[in-house]
């Protein structure tokens, strides 16, 4: 079966410091993984996305994701944190299915909220 | 370009009552899809709609659940009747036919069932 696993329920990052947001996958096949984060009371924001290419990935807000084939993971990234980053990012895996027209739903890790302190 | 919405934005209901919610997606996409955030968990795939045609709905949890997608636009989801367990956020995406992989997330409802 196919799943995402985010190992940390809570960052704690100091502003201008390095983040990362663990993820690792479970997926046969090639993955396609995504990132998305919620705001409070806001819905989920497309971040990234890996499908196939480059390793790295470069996203929205100065966000970049590492896909690691060999550790199944797609790690989040960003060099220098803000306040304002503060929120929850869940990773997602996009299920293909078995037949072309089916597949495409998201099965999602439990959520990592990052907190970012000035 | 207007993003997906979704109706109400906060629902509170008491046990037994039916609720409906109501999801626009974005205009000209085929795919739309239902998810839920139950307690503080995981968000959870209900089902999927390609136009109008329910392409899997593996997720829906039991029959008080009742979507549809009149026309290939906007879809409802009905619960009837309203558990405590139904509590939490349903989200509602969309994706265009083509560009399949990157779904785009309404904002969600808040369900609370007493």
């Amino acid at each position: 079966a196919q799943s995402v696993a985010q190992p940390e329920d809570q960052v704690n990052v100091a502003e201008g410091n390095p983040l990362t947001v663990k993820c690792t996958y479970s997926v046969s096949g090639n993955p396609y993984l995504f990132w998305y984060v919620q705001y409070p009371n806001r819905g989920l924001q497309f971040l990234l996305k890996y499908i196939t290419g480059d390793n790295l990935v470069k996203g929205s807000y100065g966000f970049e994701a590492e896909f690691n084939k060999s550790q199944t993971s797609f790690h989040l990234k960003k060099p220098s944190a803000l306040v304002s980053d503060s929120a929850l990012y869940f990773c997602a895996v996009r299920d293909k299915g078995m037949i072309y027209n089916q597949g495409g739903k998201l099965i999602f890790g439990q959520g990592t909220e990052l907190s970012v302190k000035p | 370009e207007a993003g997906v919405t979704q109706f109400p934005s906060h629902s509170v209901i008491e046990k037994g009552q039916t609720v409906t919610l109501r999801c626009d997606p974005i205009s000209g996409h085929d795919n739309l899809y239902w998810y839920r955030r139950v307690m503080g968990k995981e968000i959870k795939f209900l089902l999927h709609f390609v136009k109008e045609s329910k392409q899997d709905e593996s997720g829906m949890p039991n029959n008080r659940f009742l979507a549809e997608r009149t026309g290939g636009t906007y879809s409802t989801l009905k619960v009837q009747p309203a558990e405590l367990e139904d509590s939490g956020v349903y989200f509602c995406a969309s994706s265009q036919r083509e560009r399949r992989e990157t779904q785009y997330f309404g904002p969600g409802t808040r369900l609370l069932v007493l």
